[in-house]
């Protein structure tokens, strides 16, 4: 089974500042990788993925993730972050050699940004 | 996703009584996920079903808990007996299929059950 490492549970930015969110992950074959995001009281909200090709990925909302294999890591980035990115984020594994598709995810780690 | 619909969003239910959550896939979906979210939490898998079949029920808790999803109609999450353990969102997800291209998981806006 799949063990997906978020490192902050909860981080505090101010407007502007730019992020990054880690993410690792337990598995060494072939995977897929997802960041999503959550809004207070709202459903997940898929920001981006990665399948194959090119390792960084660009999503939607400004936000960046690369996939590093040999770290076994995909991290999120933003260059400047905005008040309404305050919100939960989660990373996800799906394992893609198996047939049954279910994502592992991640505890979570909580943006809050200051204006 | 706005496609993936779930209902209710908020059932408050007492202790000993059963809750029934209902989730409609994304049109041409059908694979069906439930997770759910326990406060302070990630998401934890429940279970996958596909129509008139469960595929995985790893993550369900062995007693109370139950899933279908039939031919017709929408997937139901059944919690028999609640208790305040089992407060928590529960989130269903849906998919077009696996396979090796690794389709993507869409999610509902969840439904919020909370024992009192």
């Amino acid at each position: 089974a799949q063990s997906v490492s978020q490192h902050n549970h909860h981080v505090i930015l101010s407007e502007a500042a730019s992020l990054e969110l880690g993410c690792n992950y337990s598995y060494g074959g072939t995977v897929n990788l997802f960041w999503y995001v959550q809004y207070p009281g709202q459903h997940l909200q898929l920001l981006l993925k990665y399948f194959s090709g090119d390792p960084l990925v660009k999503g939607i909302k400004g936000f960046e993730a690369e996939f590093i294999k040999s770290k076994f890591s995909f991290n999120l980035r933003k260059p400047s972050v905005q008040w309404s990115d305050t919100a939960e984020y989660f990373c996800a594994v799906k394992d893609r050699g198996s047939t049954l598709g279910r994502l592992y995810f991640g505890r979570g780690t909580q943006l809050t940004v200051w204006p | 996703n706005a496609g993936v619909m779930q209902n209710p969003r908020h059932l408050v239910r007492r202790r000993g009584q059963e809750a029934r959550l209902r989730c409609s896939p994304m049109k041409g979906h059908s694979h069906v996920y439930w997770y759910r979210q326990l406060p302070e939490e990630g998401l934890k898998f429940m279970v996958y079903l596909q129509k008139e079949n469960i595929i995985d029920e790893s993550g369900m808790p062995k007693e109370r808990f139950s899933a279908e999803f039939p031919k017709e109609g929408p997937s139901i999450l059944r919690i028999q007996q609640v208790v305040r353990g089992d407060s928590a969102a529960y989130f269903c997800a849906s998919s077009p299929g696996t396979g090796q291209t690794g389709n993507t998981i869409y999610f509902g806006e969840g439904s919020w059950l909370t024992v009192v």
